[in-house]
């Protein structure tokens, strides 16, 4: 009954090629989200999905386009991947409300070689 | 914009040791501020939180106290284990909305028996 969860866990793949990272909750959460943590830990957000709706869309680039099926699914494809994508990739998921903590998946590692 | 700047690690103690991490934020309004911790090869967790000046999270003997007046939140216990070596992150959520937390850099704790 795990909350968040997001497949795969592990992601080697080669530059140029697409893949996907596949993100549900079952937590009943209207909105989710994409973090992406680099090599040094830090964490960014790239984007976020209410009820389906793009809310947040930080300046990563167009290679890489979220789609939400429906509000327990936020699925990122990434197109032509690039050595500089390789990083954890984390999902997210919480309530549109300010006092509701975001719960998170346990990453997807992506190395492009 | 919203930043968070957090001590930089990494930090190591021994069992039992006193452990502060340092955490200011940069944000307009009142934010929500938290402490994420994160388990090696896991995803996030929430730690603690603070909704509003002068209060007090706590959760697993660690402390944190929202202080207005310094732009402070820095993560304390007073006795620390080895299972609580990870890395700590302190974020903010800006006033009004859960949507977008800031994280800061990530502190990597070790704790040595």
């Amino acid at each position: 009954d795990t909350a968040v969860s997001q497949t795969p866990k592990y992601l080697v793949t080669q530059m140029g090629n697409d893949k996907s990272i596949k993100c549900e909750q079952n937590l009943g959460h209207d909105t989710m989200y994409w973090y992406k943590q680099d090599s040094k830990k830090f964490l960014k957000i790239m984007f976020s999905y209410n009820n389906k709706e793009l809310i947040i869309n930080e300046t990563v680039p167009n290679r890489f386009s979220p789609k939400s099926p429906d509000k327990a699914h936020l699925n990122l494809h990434i197109n032509s991947l690039e050595l500089g994508d390789s990083a954890v990739y984390f999902c997210a998921s919480s309530h549109l409300s300010e006092n509701y903590e975001q719960y998170f998946g346990p990453g997807t590692r992506l190395t492009v070689t | 914009g919203n930043s968070v700047t957090q001590m930089e690690g990494p930090v190591t103690l021994s069992e039992e040791a006193f452990l502060t991490i340092n955490c200011t934020y940069t944000a307009t309004g009142y934010p929500s501020l938290f402490w994420y911790v994160q388990y090696p090869g896991e995803g996030l967790q929430l730690l603690l939180k603070a909704t509003k000046a002068d209060d007090k999270g706590s959760n697993k003997g660690f402390e944190a106290t929202y202080r207005k007046e310094t732009t402070s939140f820095h993560l304390e216990k007073g006795s620390v284990q080895v299972s609580d070596s990870a890395v700590y992150f302190c974020a903010l959520s800006p006033s009004g909305s859960a949507r977008q937390l800031t994280f800061g850099s990530g502190t990597q704790l070790t704790v040595l028996p």
